[in-house]
């Protein structure tokens, strides 16, 4: 079965502390891997798109990278206002159904 | 700048109402989602729509129904309200082609059946 799988579920970083965050996928024919960011009360917004294995997109503090079975979301020296969840979703060639992960809830602490 | 907007931020109806959920989208996107999203389960798919007139059934589409009349617009019904319905509602739009398929998000209607 098509799978998307997000680790950790929470994960809470003093400010400045530097972490990755883990999302495995078992989708067969992959158009793209996308992430989210969501904050309370609010629906997602659009991160990055990956399309294939070795692909690195950046933003601020964000970098999203893409092997053939995950992907990360670094964040690099992460202040306050990076405290969200963030979402994973993979996208397949066959189709226009996105299947999401459950998210990792990210707090950052001053 | 990309526009997905939903008709209502908050609802709150009574169990065996029919609620009427819509959505608009501004982008010209073929393809139109509903998810609720609850949590520890994620976003779920209701139902989406990949062209006017057409709709697929996603993951959990029991007492619910879409209408899609015009590209810019997609509307979720839920013909007879129920508690367990009680949810956040998300639209969300996307190409279906030309190498850009993400997904845009509305800012969600948070439901309660009473």
């Amino acid at each position: 079965e098509d799978q998307v799988t997000q680790s950790p579920e929470a994960l809470r970083l003093q400010e400045g502390e530097s972490s990755s965050l883990n999302c495995s996928y078992t989708v067969s024919g992959l158009r793209g891997l996308f992430w989210y960011r969501q904050d309370p009360g609010k629906g997602p917004e659009f991160l990055f798109t990956l399309y294939s294995a070795g692909e690195e997109k950046e933003k601020e503090r964000l970098k999203a990278t893409l092997t053939k079975k995950e992907s990360f979301l670094h964040i690099t020296a992460p202040k306050p206002e990076d405290s969200a969840t963030y979402l994973c979703a993979s996208l397949l060639v066959t189709g226009n159904q996105f299947y999401f992960g459950t998210g990792t809830s990210l707090t950052v602490i001053p | 700048d990309v526009k997905v907007t939903q008709s209502s931020r908050y609802l709150v109806k009574r169990t065996g109402e029919k609620v009427f959920l819509e959505c608009v989208q501004d982008m010209d996107h073929e393809n139109m989602f509903w998810y609720r999203q609850d949590p520890g389960l994620g976003l779920r798919l209701i139902y989406f729509s990949y062209d006017v007139k057409m709709k697929e059934k996603g993951d959990i589409p029991e007492g619910y129904s879409v209408s899609r009349e015009k590209k810019e617009r997609f509307s979720l019904i839920l013909e007879s309200a129920s508690t367990n319905q009680t949810s956040m509602y998300l639209c969300a739009s996307s190409l279906s082609a030309g190498g850009s398929y993400e997904q845009y998000f509305g800012p969600g209607t948070r439901l309660t059946v009473t």
